[in-house]
């Protein structure tokens, strides 16, 4: 069946280190893989967008590297912030049109 | 102003019930999209529209309904809500155009059914 993995336990990570969270999937082909930010009680933000064809994404203190052998996705915040502190969600679309989520995973920056 | 704008925000209401959920946006985005999001289960597609003239059943549609009154708006319904709908609800809108593109969500609404 298909599946998509995010650790559903929260990632408590200190200040200025580098915040790693992980997207797993099982069963699927994405020609585009993408992150977004969830903030309590706020509708999911797009972060960022990664094609099958690249291997990693920057933008600013973000980055994004996509391993369509390993079927997972990194997602790196630097220099992490408490700001940074949200859950971060993966998706998947294989065709263009449709967006497949992950179950998102906490982060918790502490200052 | 919010881009995509959902209401109500939040909504408690009695088994049985018929429900209505308004989404709107000023996007100017041809496609609209209504998921739901249970703890631990991530966002999951209700229905989604292409154009006005397009309606498509997603992952979970049983128990739903929508209605694309316009480019801007986007509607969903729950004819005979129960308790197993209780649930955050979530209005999207992208682009259509070539390629793949983000999605634009609004804040969401919560609804209780007891």
């Amino acid at each position: 069946s298909q599946k998509i993995e995010q650790n559903s336990e929260a990632l408590n990570i200190q200040e200025g280190k580098t915040a790693t969270l992980t997207c797993n999937y099982t069963n699927y082909s994405p020609a585009y893989l993408q992150w977004y930010r969830q903030d309590p009680g706020r509708g999911p933000v797009f972060l960022l967008l990664i094609r099958e064809n690249e291997k990693e994404k920057r933008k600013e203190r973000l980055k994004v590297t996509f391993d369509t052998t390993l079927k997972q996705s990194l997602f790196h915040i630097t220099a992490s912030q408490p700001a940074d502190s949200a859950t971060y969600l993966c998706a998947l679309d294989e065709a263009g049109n449709m967006l497949t989520f992950g179950g998102g995973t906490r982060l918790m920056v502490k200052p | 102003d919010a881009d995509v704008t959902q209401t109500p925000r939040n909504r408690i209401t009695k088994t049985g019930k018929r429900i209505m959920l308004e989404c709107s946006q000023t996007k100017g985005h041809d496609r609209m999209y209504w998921y739901r999001q249970d703890p631990g289960l991530g966002l999951r597609l209700i229905y989604y529209s292409f154009d006005v003239k397009d309606i498509n059943k997603g992952e979970i549609s049983d128990g739903y309904s929508v209605s694309r009154q316009a480019q801007a708006k986007f509607s969903l319904s729950l004819e005979s809500a129960i308790p197993n709908q209780t649930a955050l609800y979530f209005c999207a809108t992208s682009e259509s155009d070539r390629g793949f593109q983000p999605q634009h969500f609004g804040d969401g609404t919560r609804l209780s059914i007891l």
